[in-house]
């Protein structure tokens, strides 16, 4: 079965403190990761696929295929990063399979 | 140019009635996706069309859901004989092309559909 899991529905930091957003995910054969992002009142959007291998607002995020995960990290959380975020495998029928879902509260 | 455009926004229906959301791509977009998304959980994948024909509706929960794209442009996704499992939001994406690592898919603002 092709499976994304956050473990984490809440992650809280301080601001200046690094983050690290779980995903893991469950697929035969060559995955296609991304993280979408969903900020307050917008709608979701794309933030960073495996396959550019880029720093998109400092995040980035490395395909671990022993470990079957694509976790997003980022140095030094900003408020502005207070958010939803999603991890999402495009699964083998040209459609996308997101997880549940984290919240990032940045603190103050 | 102009984004993902859902209607309406919200739809506010009784047990047992009958309900159309709409959905108008960016244009030139093939390809038109429709998820579910249920309180807490991410978005689910419901129906995909590539120009006028469902090139995969396997996300449809029953036959009380169906949707249409008939122009290759705006779809319906059509609800018959709502029940409260069906309160979600309903999005729908567009992409040039299925999506891939090299064909983004761009969200609307999602419609929020509540039965009572």
């Amino acid at each position: 079965a092709q499976r994304v899991t956050q473990p984490e529905k809440l992650l809280s930091v301080f601001k200046g403190a690094p983050v690290e957003l779980k995903c893991n995910y469950s697929y035969s054969g060559s995955p296609e990761l991304f993280w979408y992002v969903q900020y307050s009142r917008q709608r979701l959007q794309l933030l960073l696929r495996h396959i550019s291998r880029e720093s998109i607002k400092g995040f980035t995020a490395d395909l671990n295929k022993g470990e079957t995960s694509f976790h997003l990290k980022k140095p030094f959380a900003q408020e502005e990063d207070s958010a939803m975020y999603y991890c999402a495998l495009k699964s083998s029928g040209n459609k996308l399979v997101f997880g549940a879902g984290t919240i990032l509260r940045v603190k103050s | 140019g102009a984004g993902v455009s859902q209607t309406p926004s919200n739809k506010v229906t009784e047990k047992g009635k009958y309900v159309e959301l709409r959905c108008d791509p960016i244009s030139g977009h093939t390809a038109l996706y429709w998820y579910r998304q249920s309180l807490g959980q991410g978005p689910e994948f419901l129906i995909y069309f590539q120009g006028t024909g469902a090139a995969d509706d396997s996300g449809l929960p029953n036959d009380r859901f169906f949707a249409v794209r008939p122009e290759g442009s705006v779809s319906t996704l059509k609800i018959q004989r709502t029940e409260r499992g069906d309160s979600a939001v309903y999005l729908c994406a567009s992409s040039l092309g299925p999506v891939s690592s090299y064909n983004e898919q761009f969200f609307g603002p999602g419609t929020r559909l509540t039965v009572l």
